[in-house]
């Protein structure tokens, strides 16, 4: 088991483009859920899917923002129309039912910098 | 709705010492409560996790923790500080709808 993987880990962009970031979860978690952290901040909940299926989004996740999960398996996080306050690092992370879902395990980040 | 409070965003610890960082929480709920570990550049780790059984909780690393519902606590500790335990902490909450709230964290420097 790799672990929950995510790409790019970097990604510099310029304010207006659109960018799409990936996530692989462990295999076999059937949950996948989106966080957000800002600098000096703690991760924020922006969404999460349980198989294919979008169960809940965040406030904090605008019309610019949408997540896919088409086959169940890997997710990917677009934005469009990118603002610097959308510079953060991205943290996608998944849970089994075996565990009740309780232990979310975490992938290394997706660093977004908006110029 | 959850919530955590996490104050003093910075903790300084001699080498050898007892590391204390604290948690309050808050819940409509009964909580599962969770301490990560996070090094630079890279994701969080779960240091430990309370989900209703016993309540002192003892994690890798040598940390533990105590839920105590009386005082909505759940600060983390360990005996000896290593160097190798400077990273930022972060505690965080659920209420079974498994969103995780986290609180701002503590960096943790270890001083020699």
């Amino acid at each position: 088991d790799t672990g929950v993987s995510q790409d790019p880990r970097h990604k510099i962009t310029k304010r207006g483009q659109n960018v799409t970031f990936r996530c692989d979860p462990i295999s076999e978690h059937n949950r996948l859920y989106w966080y957000r952290q800002t600098l000096g901040q703690g991760p924020e909940f922006l969404t999460y899917f349980q198989n294919e299926a979008q169960l809940e989004k965040s406030r904090l996740l605008s019309d610019r923002f949408s997540a896919e999960r088409p086959k169940g398996s890997f997710s990917t996080l677009e934005i469009q129309r990118t603002e610097q306050g959308d510079s953060a690092m991205y943290l996608c992370a998944s849970s089994a039912r075996q565990s009740s879902y309780n232990e979310q395990f975490f992938g290394p980040g997706t660093r977004l910098t908006v110029l | 709705a959850q919530s955590v409070t996490q104050l003093g965003s910075h903790v300084s610890v001699s080498e050898g010492a007892l590391v204390l960082l604290r948690c309050n929480y808050s819940s409509s709920v009964p909580p599962y409560l969770f301490w990560y570990v996070q090094y630079p550049n890279q994701g969080l780790q779960l240091l430990l996790k309370y989900t209703s059984a016993a309540t002192l909780v003892k994690g890798i690393n040598g940390f533990e923790a105590e839920f105590k519902k009386s005082e909505t606590s759940f600060h983390l500790t360990k005996p000896s500080a290593h160097m190798s335990d400077a990273a930022e902490y972060f505690c965080a909450v659920s209420g079974g709808n498994n969103r995780l709230a986290f609180g701002k964290g503590n960096q943790v420097v270890v001083i020699p």
